[in-house]
């Protein structure tokens, strides 16, 4: 499968505990994107990579969370001491800056992981 | 599976009908513009993008029309399948000439087709 890969695709965990998603971007793109979904709503951006730099967070991104692509591949999303509030669909894309002058190219979305915390 | 989108406006087509899902976009400065369809428990899949320099787009089935004076943006879908039902989402860029997707979401449409 050459799409984006999300780990785990879902996760139940107690109020208070850390969790740890990771996300594969497709593997030729330098752009890596965190979202948010909860039910009944569009994703929300969280965060943006391009290679291994953050460049963009969000609002919604409390100091409790934090994200990271330390190789320029992978990226791995923390929740510390999470909250119920917390419990969504968290979903990873990436996309290839194309070489117009624009530098849009489609984002392609992972599965999402499921967080449910209790 | 679970359900994305309890509470969603919702369009109900037969097989075979053309569907057509409307979209209001908010920032006049977005630039690019992107339909995902999102089927339950299940991430957005890309169908078709646009940018602002156009005002339609055409893909296999599919045809993005953009009408920036009013902010509008439209999803035709020809022949409908039973396969198309899903969410669809439509998606704003109103960082210009950036390349970095800060996706602005809209509400989301759920279309059930009928056989």
């Amino acid at each position: 499968d050459t799409g984006v890969s999300q780990d785990p695709r879902h996760k139940i965990t107690k109020r208070g505990q850390n969790v740890t998603f990771r996300c594969d971007p497709i593997s030729e793109h330098n752009r890596l994107y965190w979202y948010r979904q909860t039910l009944g709503q569009g994703p929300e951006f969280l965060t943006y990579f391009q290679n291994e730099a953050q460049l963009e967070k969000s609002r919604l991104l409390s100091d409790r969370f934090s994200a990271e692509r330390p190789k320029g591949s992978f990226s791995t999303l923390e929740i510390q001491r999470t909250e119920q509030g917390d419990s969504a669909m968290y979903l990873c894309a990436s996309s290839l800056k194309s070489g117009d002058l624009t530098g849009n190219t489609e984002a392609f979305f992972g599965q999402g992981t499921r967080l449910t915390v209790v | 599976g679970e359900s994305v989108g309890l509470h969603l406006p919702t369009l109900s087509v037969q097989e075979g009908d053309n569907s057509i899902i409307n979209c209001a976009y908010s920032n006049s400065a977005s630039d690019y513009f992107i339909w995902y369809k999102q089927e339950s428990g299940k991430g957005p899949q890309f169908i078709i993008d646009i940018r602002s320099n156009m005002d339609k787009r055409q893909g296999q089935r599919v045809t993005v029309l953009l009408n920036k004076t009013v902010k509008h943006l439209s999803l035709q879908i020809a022949a409908t399948q039973p396969g198309d039902s899903a969410v669809y989402f439509c998606a704003e860029n109103p960082l210009k000439n950036t390349g970095f997707q800060k996706l602005v979401f809209g509400t989301g449409t759920r279309l059930l087709v009928s056989p």
